[in-house]
């Protein structure tokens, strides 16, 4: 099927450490939107990614879309406490459909 | 503020006990569509609509039915719940008419079938 992995599926880091989440397609996407899940809560739309090479970033947060259109990352820097939750890549297809990935849960520690 | 809204927030049904679940948004959006979560996993994708046309995932059950009479409201009826539906159902909308638009999520129903 048209999924979408999502890499480590858990980290746990010191608050300050850096994270990375990796998301990766077996086809080319036309665009990737990123999400973020607190625990408890509902998937909070974070950013959508088009262009091939794309960078984006939202103060601590870079996001960045390969070359090839098939897969993408996010990057916390300096990762703090409200950053905790899990964070979704998602892809669409033609007909307005959105497939999450698989998920990557940050922990933080104090 | 423009939301989605989802009730009730916790439902307990009983195995093989009809339910629906309700959502309404005031984004006026023209895409509705109903996820399943279940723990620490992704959301998975039910069904949508597009206005009033009806678009099924292949591998959604055929116990999971959903109605909208308009743009404002969407229900997922479940005929005969199982212990396996247990989860949280979440509701979203998108604007639609461009692709991609983001999607907007209400609090989700926390499904529990004893």
């Amino acid at each position: 099927g048209q999924q979408v992995m999502q890499i480590p599926q858990y980290q746990h880091v010191q608050e300050g450490e850096d994270f990375t989440t990796y998301c990766n397609s077996s086809t080319t996407l036309s665009n990737i939107q990123w999400y973020k899940q607190r625990p408890g809560g509902h998937p909070v739309f974070l950013i959508q990614l088009v262009k091939s090479g794309e960078v984006k970033k939202q103060k601590r947060l870079t996001f960045q879309f390969g070359e090839a259109k098939k897969n993408s990352s996010l990057h916390i820097t300096a990762t703090q406490t409200t950053d905790v939750g899990t964070y979704f890549c998602a892809k669409d297809n033609s007909s307005y459909k959105l497939i999450f990935g698989s998920g990557t849960r940050l922990l933080v520690r104090p | 503020d423009a939301m989605v809204i989802q009730n009730p927030r916790y439902q307990v049904t009983q195995f093989g006990k009809p339910v629906t679940l309700s959502c309404s948004q005031t984004l006026n959006h023209n895409v509705m569509y109903w996820y399943q979560q279940k723990s620490s996993q992704a959301p998975k994708l039910l069904f949508h609509y597009y206005d009033k046309d009806f678009n099924n995932e292949a591998d959604t059950p055929d116990n999971f039915q959903s109605r909208r009479p308009n743009t404002s409201f969407c229900f997922l009826d479940i005929r005969s719940p199982g212990l396996g539906d247990t989860a949280m159902y979440l509701c979203a909308t998108s604007r639609g008419r461009v692709m991609s638009s983001p999607l907007h999520f209400g609090n989700g129903t926390r499904l529990t079938v004893t």
